[in-house]
């Protein structure tokens, strides 16, 4: 079954410790994006990925980090969480641009609250 | 300036009856897409219909059609004969620049309409 997944689903920690989000396709995908869902702003992009190894910011990536060593995964690095950084996340990803015959994929988000 | 407004916080519609959920986007690319989300309250993201720029006719995905207004910058999404499994946050989104084209694909998004069924 084709799949984004996200791990862990639900998580919460405290300030300062370091957490990672996994995200990881089986598509096959070139292009892999974060986002955070934070009520009454909608999604806003933070990293993206457009193959192996070429990552760029996105709209909201102060404290975060990316990497994308394997083109299947993509994973979000919180190195030292803030209370702000407490949000729903998403990870996508697509074969390559967005197009009505290239299905979007979203994993099933990851809620992260930071105390 | 928003890119993409979505004015109505929330619809409410009689089950069997259509919905019109409203978006509008400010872009002055020639060349974008839009998107509609669908949001249950498990919180998935579930893609539902894409409209290309270029695209002359209006898309339609089962229930759910698009009705495409170029010159007023219009996306409105149309759910007929609504089920009380529609009920969700729904998302309009837009990817400016071509398909392909190298540059990011990001999406972005409205601030969503809550939509309730009522059977």
């Amino acid at each position: 079954e084709a799949q984004v997944t996200q791990n862990p689903r639900y998580l919460i920690t405290v300030t300062g410790k370091k957490l990672t989000v996994t995200c990881s396709q089986n598509m096959n995908h070139e292009y892999m994006s974060w986002y955070r869902q934070d009520p009454g702003l909608g999604l806003r992009q933070i990293y993206y990925s457009m193959n192996v190894e070429v990552t760029d910011k996105g709209d909201v990536p102060e404290g975060y980090k990316v990497s994308r060593k394997e083109k299947r995964n993509f994973p979000l690095i919180l190195e030292s969480p803030s209370p702000n950084q407490t949000s729903l996340y998403f990870c996508a990803s697509s074969l390559r641009g967005f197009g009505s015959n290239q299905p979007q994929h979203f994993g099933d988000g990851t809620r992260l609250s930071i105390l | 300036a928003q890119k993409i407004t979505q004015t109505q916080p929330g619809m409410f519609v009689q089950e069997k009856e259509a919905v019109t959920l409203d978006c509008t986007y400010d872009t002055s690319d020639q060349s974008y897409g839009l998107f509609w989300y669908k949001q249950p309250s498990s919180g998935e993201m579930i893609f539902l219909i894409y409209q290309g720029s270029y695209d002359e006719q209006n898309a339609t995905e089962g229930r759910y059609s698009l009705n495409f207004q170029k010159a007023r910058k219009s996306a409105n999404l149309v759910i007929s004969a609504s089920q009380l499994g529609d009920s969700a946050m729904y998302f309009c989104a837009m990817r400016e620049g071509p398909e392909g084209g190298g540059s990011n694909y990001k999406l972005t998004f409205g601030k969503g309409t809550l939509l309730t069924v009522n059977p």
